[in-house]
């Protein structure tokens, strides 16, 4: 079994704030990390895919890094906004789909 | 259309009792799984199903079993259940997990309460 690790477990943000998170997979043997977007009562949601050391992926105000050497990707939500409140998991690709515990994210108003 | 759909969406039942959850995916993917979100909101695989065929199952107790009849659909049969089976249970499919850029598509949960 393999660990995928996130930190922190949950974040409180003010509306307009820039917050980041970690995930943490094993480096070796890199296949891919994926970034997911999870609000309540619904379910989870692709935001990247990420495949190369180095890589940054952007959506709007959300990006990621990926630095497989080292075994971890940040994700950065700049200007918080109350509707980006989820919980984000990163899921790690090693031929099934490997889920971290998510950083569950609240942004007030 | 929603492309990954499970029914129902919340099971009440006794402890004992058989019940069945179905997923159904029109994506064209050739891979489903089943997660079970566990007490403290972790996704933990439970099966995936490739081509009809089980390639991998995770130290799951045999009461659960997963029943493919094509590769549209992945269902999870559970036999006797027990209370510790209360959980949330989510469906997912994707391309082969061995392509790097897949991703899973997940359906929206089953809610399930054993009393």
């Amino acid at each position: 079994i393999l660990n995928v690790e996130q930190s922190p477990q949950s974040l409180h943000v003010q509306e307009g704030d820039s917050t980041n998170f970690t995930c943490s997979f094993p480096s070796s043997n890199f296949y891919a990390l994926h970034w997911y977007r999870w609000e309540t009562a619904k379910s989870p949601e692709a935001l990247f895919v990420m495949t190369l050391n180095g890589d940054e992926k952007k959506k709007g105000r959300i990006s990621a890094t990926l630095n497989t050497k080292e075994g971890y990707s940040y994700l950065y939500i700049k200007g918080s906004q109350p509707e980006d409140s989820a919980t984000y998991l990163c899921a790690f690709n090693f031929n099934k789909f490997y889920f971290g515990s998510g950083t569950k994210l609240n942004v007030k108003p | 259309d929603t492309a990954v759909s499970q029914t129902p969406k919340y099971l009440v039942t006794q402890m004992g009792n058989d019940k069945s959850i179905k997923c159904e995916q029109n994506l064209g993917h050739d891979t489903m799984y089943w997660y079970k979100q566990d007490s403290k909101k972790f996704l933990k695989i439970m099966f995936s199903y490739n081509n009809k065929e089980l390639i991998i199952n995770e130290t799951v107790p045999n009461r659960f079993s997963p029943k493919s009849p094509d590769k549209a659909h992945l269902n999870l049969h559970i036999n006797s259940l027990e209370l510790g089976d209360s959980a949330v249970y989510f469906c997912a499919s994707s391309h082969e997990p061995g392509l790097r850029n897949t991703e899973a598509f997940f359906g929206q949960g089953t809610r399930l309460t054993v009393v």
